[in-house]
């Protein structure tokens, strides 16, 4: 069975605090992505990747970066926390398609992390 | 141009009434149509998704219908069951050269007993 595992379910940090969300896939996944979900406003993309050492930016990705070392593993950083980044984040992941196109491929999500930024 | 407007925001069902899910969009360049169900304490997964060359798609008892000319689909659950209450989220992509969807807002959906 796919898998997206998040390190942590529920994460409470104080402002100014460097914080690391990790996540794996072990689906041999070229794309993975990050979202943050907020009530009201739905799934935003902060940044994704679509192969080791790559990253693009999302929609809305002030304040954090990311790092993708190894293919299987995508990390988000909140570099210097603040209270307004406090929401649900989620990791997901995508076989991409062998004819490179982009926008159908199914989305494999993690379960999430809360994060409290306090 | 590139939102896509999700309503309503909440729902309740009695048990096997039909929920009926609406999103809008105003970028003709989206080709592709997802629903995404989200359960509590769990991530969105894929539930169906349409393409516009068809009108609907029908999964179970889950249908999408695809209105081209409004710019509108929706998600028809019939016989809606308590254990369809979740989260469901429309979405929209272009399948040539871009990356990434773009989600609606959500729609909690509560089906009773």
């Amino acid at each position: 069975d796919v898998k997206v595992t998040q390190s942590s379910r529920y994460l409470v940090k104080r402002t100014g605090e460097k914080v690391f969300l990790e996540c794996v896939q072990d689906m041999d996944h070229e794309n993975m992505f990050w979202y943050r979900q907020d009530p009201g406003l739905g799934l935003r993309l902060i940044y994704f990747s679509y192969d080791v050492k790559m990253k693009e930016k999302g929609d809305i990705p002030e304040g954090y970066s990311v790092s993708r070392e190894k293919k299987e593993r995508f990390s988000l950083i909140l570099e210097s926390a603040s209270t307004n980044q406090t929401s649900m984040y989620l990791c997901a992941s995508s076989q991409r398609d062998r004819g490179l196109i982009w926008g159908n491929e199914k989305l494999f999500f993690g379960s999430g992390t809360q994060l409290s930024v306090l | 141009q590139q939102q896509v407007k999700q309503s309503p925001q909440s729902l309740i069902v009695q048990k096997g009434g039909i929920s009926i899910i609406n999103c809008a969009y105003e970028n003709t360049a989206f080709d592709y149509f997802p629903w995404y169900q989200q359960f509590p304490g769990k991530g969105p997964a894929l539930l169906i998704a349409i393409r516009p060359d068809v009108s609907e798609k029908k999964e179970g008892r889950f249908t999408i219908s695809f209105n081209k000319s409004a710019k509108q689909f929706s998600l028809h659950i019939m016989d809606s069951q308590p254990g369809d209450s979740a989260t469901y989220f429309c979405a929209a992509s272009i399948t040539s050269g871009t990356y990434k969807y773009i989600f609606g807002t959500g729609t909690r959906l509560k089906v009773l007993a």
